[in-house]
């Protein structure tokens, strides 16, 4: 149980493109997903908090016109990234934890990550 | 910015236990210690958190001293599957988000 996917686990776009990547909570509901990225050699940075129905919490130097999040329900969070250039290749990680108190509530999960390349 | 310090990298003979250290001096009276592990592109997999008292499970134990000013994570009979980054992070617990350190590379020898 628990398991979160990410889809696509890898793409390769031309600059100045829009790509797409979904977040999927498979067996558990999340009123609040996570979007990291990663760069090689690197750890994981925090780029935004996603909350169903609501906006975005970004964190300080990610541009939230580049970088839209879209939550529509408990279960999928879409991390769009908007005209593509070569310095957003990297390493894009979701995360989610149940929703309610009690069992794996204090747990977070993660996806797979998807693996961003624009040329 | 991340409240731990870890040591950047750690050997550890296959079969061998595997005793991962982790600062957290700053730590609040609410706030978890976590465990998690990152395989070469992969995303991170939970491994363990704790309060203030030991905890155990199928993957590994952990340790808080008395003082919660440190914790060490122990994997009993470390693989060459184990070979990963370790990060240790202080959290309180619901929605809110990880923040992560630079961890513990840990290569595991046959």
């Amino acid at each position: 149980g628990a398991v979160v996917s990410q889809h696509p686990s890898r793409v390769i776009c031309k600059s100045g493109t829009s790509v797409k990547i979904e977040c999927r909570s498979l067996d558990f509901q999340a009123t609040t997903m996570f979007w990291y990225r990663q760069f090689p050699k690197q750890s994981l940075m925090l780029m935004a908090t996603s909350n169903e129905g609501s906006k975005a919490t970004y964190e300080q130097g990610v541009e939230k016109d580049k970088f839209l999040i879209n939550h529509a329900s408990l279960t999928l969070s879409t991390l769009t990234v908007t005209s593509a250039h070569p310095e957003d290749s990297s390493f894009y990680i979701c995360s989610a934890s149940p929703s309610g108190a009690g069992g794996r509530y204090n747990e977070q999960f993660f996806g797979p990550g998807t693996r961003l390349t624009v040329l | 910015d991340a409240k731990t310090t870890q040591p950047p990298s750690m050997d550890c003979a296959e079969g061998r236990a595997a005793n991962l250290p982790c600062n957290h001096s700053t730590i609040s009276g609410n706030e978890y210690v976590y465990w998690y592990r990152q395989i070469h592109s992969q995303g991170p997999q939970y491994i363990i958190h704790g309060l203030k008292n030991n905890e155990t499970n199928e993957m590994a134990s952990l340790i808080i001293t008395e003082d919660r000013k440190s914790s060490t994570l122990i994997l009993p009979h470390a693989t060459l599957r184990d070979t990963a980054v370790y990060y240790c992070i202080v959290r309180v617990p619901g929605n809110t988000p990880l923040v992560f350190g630079k961890g513990t590379r840990l290569s595991v020898i046959a």
